[in-house]
């Protein structure tokens, strides 16, 4: 089976200019999440869906991210205007309510991320 | 407000030896608690994972230690291989896990030598 599936895996950009990045869930999983790693905070959960519903995007850091998810095999993260502090790398991972048991914390699946540098 | 934290950012270990990663936490909600793996340009992959109900959970060479009354949890590796070197994360998640939402730490890089 295709893990989760990240593109671009690297996205060098100049600050103003929009970003958009792409994620492939595994088939099946109905959990979606996006995380953003720095070396500050570690990995930070900027927003999660479930169905293809967004539950949570308390940590989206500003109106300048926007996230969708318009069916259940393909979500985006969105960054516009760009800025040099948004340069990390972003995560996408999927998890499933049914085989790992989301009561139980449930294991996440991460994709290889896709690096963003914002000069 | 890191409600998960790692205060080291890295640890160095002979091959052979024992490593121990620590993860501190603030929220006596959480009651389940993971660890990730994570090499360099890869994905993080799940490691170890303990319930709030134990206090210790072991899978070969590693073991992760929970001490609920500390807010404190351990991940131990024995014996340390050169291919353990990476970051690892400690995460943790609530009761009914608000729907598989994790809270990670900073990460800890390891470095095992030969």
């Amino acid at each position: 089976d295709a893990g989760v599936i990240q593109s671009p895996r690297h996205e060098v950009t100049e600050m103003g200019q929009e970003v958009t990045l792409r994620c492939k869930p595994i088939s099946g999983h109905d959990y979606l999440f996006w995380y953003r790693q720095t070396m500050m905070r570690g990995l930070e959960l900027l927003i999660y869906f479930n169905n293809n519903v967004p539950i949570d995007d308390s940590g989206m850091p500003e109106d300048r991210f926007s996230a969708k998810m318009p069916n259940a095999s393909f979500s985006t993260l969105k960054i516009q205007p760009s800025e040099p502090r948004d340069s990390a790398v972003y995560f996408c991972a999927s998890s499933s309510s049914g085989t790992s048991g989301v009561t139980m914390g449930g294991e996440l699946f991460f994709g290889e991320g896709s690096r963003l540098t914002v000069l | 407000d890191q409600q998960v934290k790692q205060n080291s950012p890295s640890l160095s270990v002979q091959e052979g030896r024992i490593s121990i990663l620590n993860c501190d936490y603030t929220n006596s909600m959480f009651d389940y608690f993971l660890w990730y793996k994570k090499y360099p340009a890869e994905g993080p992959t799940f490691l170890i994972s303990i319930s709030s109900i134990k206090d210790k959970n072991e899978d070969g060479r590693f073991t992760v230690f929970l001490n609920k009354s500390a807010k404190h949890l351990s991940l131990h590796i024995v014996p340390s291989q050169p291919g353990d070197s990476a970051v690892y994360f400690c995460a943790a998640s609530y009761v009914y896990n608000q729907g598989g939402k994790l809270i990670f730490g900073q990460g800890t890089e390891l470095s095992v030598k030969p």
